[in-house]
């Protein structure tokens, strides 16, 4: 079966834009997690969502929102874009709790100039 | 608070050594899960295992084996005869047992295998 699909892969941004990032988890999974990953922070935990609503969250401004659909798709945002926000956004998907085996996508490599 | 210490930032062997990475956790909570996960260059992270706080047996998958040590809140990897395409990026990574408890992460180490 397909795997998550991340896109865009690769995005470039200004500073002060917004971006959107989409996720598509596997086939019947119903949670999805989102990471950023930086070389000085590691990974780090976004949110999580789980039937549409969200189920956890990490220590991140308001300016980081997400959303999952009805179909399980997952969507991030980041508004007023900073320089510190350029990373590697991961989605991971699990059929229903993230603290078991997930499965990740590939993830979008954000840069904001 | 939970934290994951993965003190080796980066280890270079050559083909066909073994190797462990080392991984040291903190928690306060009695039972929770703790995992492996290997990122290839491709970027996706990859599953490699989950371990019960309860099951403290070691795990042998293949050439890779786990050593879970409660007593030293332990969790070492170790690849046996190390390929080339073991190369990556490998996580440990420690969990709650409540089905809303986020993964926390350490901070990886680089593992390259040199032919």
């Amino acid at each position: 079966k397909a795997g998550v699909t991340q896109t865009p892969r690769y995005l470039i941004k200004t500073r002060g834009q917004q971006v959107t990032l989409s996720c598509s988890p596997i086939s019947g999974h119903r949670s999805v997690s989102w990471y950023q990953q930086t070389p000085g922070q590691g990974l780090q935990f976004l949110f999580e969502y789980f039937s549409e609503t969200q189920r956890n969250k990490g220590n991140f401004p308001g300016r980081f929102s997400g959303r999952q659909f009805s179909n399980s798709r997952s969507e991030m945002n980041v508004s007023t874009l900073e320089l510190g926000d350029s990373a590697l956004y991961l989605c991971a998907s699990s059929q229903r709790f993230m603290n078991t085996e997930a499965f990740f996508g590939q993830g979008t490599r954000l840069t904001v100039v | 608070a939970q934290k994951v210490t993965q003190a080796q930032t980066e280890i270079s062997v050559v083909e066909k050594e073994d190797v462990t990475l080392d991984c040291v956790y903190e928690t306060r909570d009695t039972t929770y899960y703790l995992f492996w996960y290997k990122q290839p260059p491709s970027g996706e992270l990859v599953f490699l295992i989950r371990r019960n706080s309860f099951d403290e047996q070691n795990e042998i998958s293949g050439r890779y084996s786990w050593n879970f040590q409660k007593s030293t809140s332990s969790f070492n990897f170790t690849i046996t005869a190390s390929q080339v395409v073991d190369s990556a990026v490998y996580f440990c990574a420690l969990s709650g047992r409540d089905r809303d408890d986020k993964i926390i992460f350490g901070k990886g180490t680089r593992l390259h295998i040199l032919p």
